[in-house]
């Protein structure tokens, strides 16, 4: 089906693993986007992209990495798991910047690190 | 910088009452205002949007319009339903980038 599509959608790690949480969309958006979920804080931006190898940072993107290689595929890496790391991830796509461009959502990735 | 203030929630409703979520934002230029909703278990999807001044953004029922004057997007529906029960978002973009600022987010409650 088409969409954007996150794997895995639960995920149980441990502190100091690297962990990749995939991100795959099917509408050949230029901007795509990875936010994560915390109570009281809402959706915090972590990092973002214009389009394939084209990355910037966000709000919140220390211990993060990610990567672009191909338009319709954004992982995003945490290279060394922390507890404060716990939460939901959300990854988005849209078209084109600004205005009122409308962004996409995942369904989530829950992860909980240990 | 933008910010986006979403009033405390949770918020109960019964079913068929009267609806009204504030919120207001912070922003250089003339940005565009959006209201997401998350439903459990799945993620943000579009409610509705307004670009410009005075206008007013509408689906399911649910209605906002931009306020420039107080800096306001609330959204409102006249007779909610239980299946309006989600975490409702406000958020705003501005500028030539694609960033969206978002709110807190509010969790609605309705009871039959």
């Amino acid at each position: 089906d088409a969409g954007i599509t996150q794997s895995p959608r639960y995920k149980i790690t441990e502190t100091g693993r690297q962990v990749t949480l995939m991100c795959h969309q099917t509408w050949s958006h230029s901007y795509m986007f990875w936010y994560r979920q915390d109570l009281g804080h809402g959706l915090r931006l972590i990092y973002y992209s214009a389009a394939a190898d084209i990355t910037d940072k966000g709000e919140v993107p220390d211990g993060y990495v990610v990567s672009r290689s191909k338009t319709e595929n954004f992982p995003l890496t945490l290279e060394s798991a922390t507890r404060s790391q716990t939460s939901v991830y959300f990854c988005a796509s849209s078209s084109a910047s600004g205005g009122a461009e409308t962004q996409y959502f995942g369904p989530g990735t829950r992860l909980l690190v240990l | 910088g933008n910010s986006v203030t979403q009033m405390e929630g949770p918020v109960t409703l019964s079913e068929e009452a009267f609806l009204t979520i504030n919120c207001t934002y912070t922003a250089t230029g003339y940005p565009s205002l959006f209201w997401y909703v998350q439903y459990p278990g799945e993620g943000l999807q579009l409610l509705l949007k307004a670009t410009k001044a005075d206008d007013k953004g509408s689906n399911k029922g649910f209605e906002a319009t931009y306020r420039k004057e107080t800096t306001s997007f609330h959204l409102e529906k006249g007779s909610v339903q239980v299946s309006d029960s989600a975490v409702y978002f406000c958020a705003l973009r501005s500028g030539a980038n694609s960033k969206l600022t978002f709110g807190k987010g509010i969790t609605l409650s309705v009871r039959p």
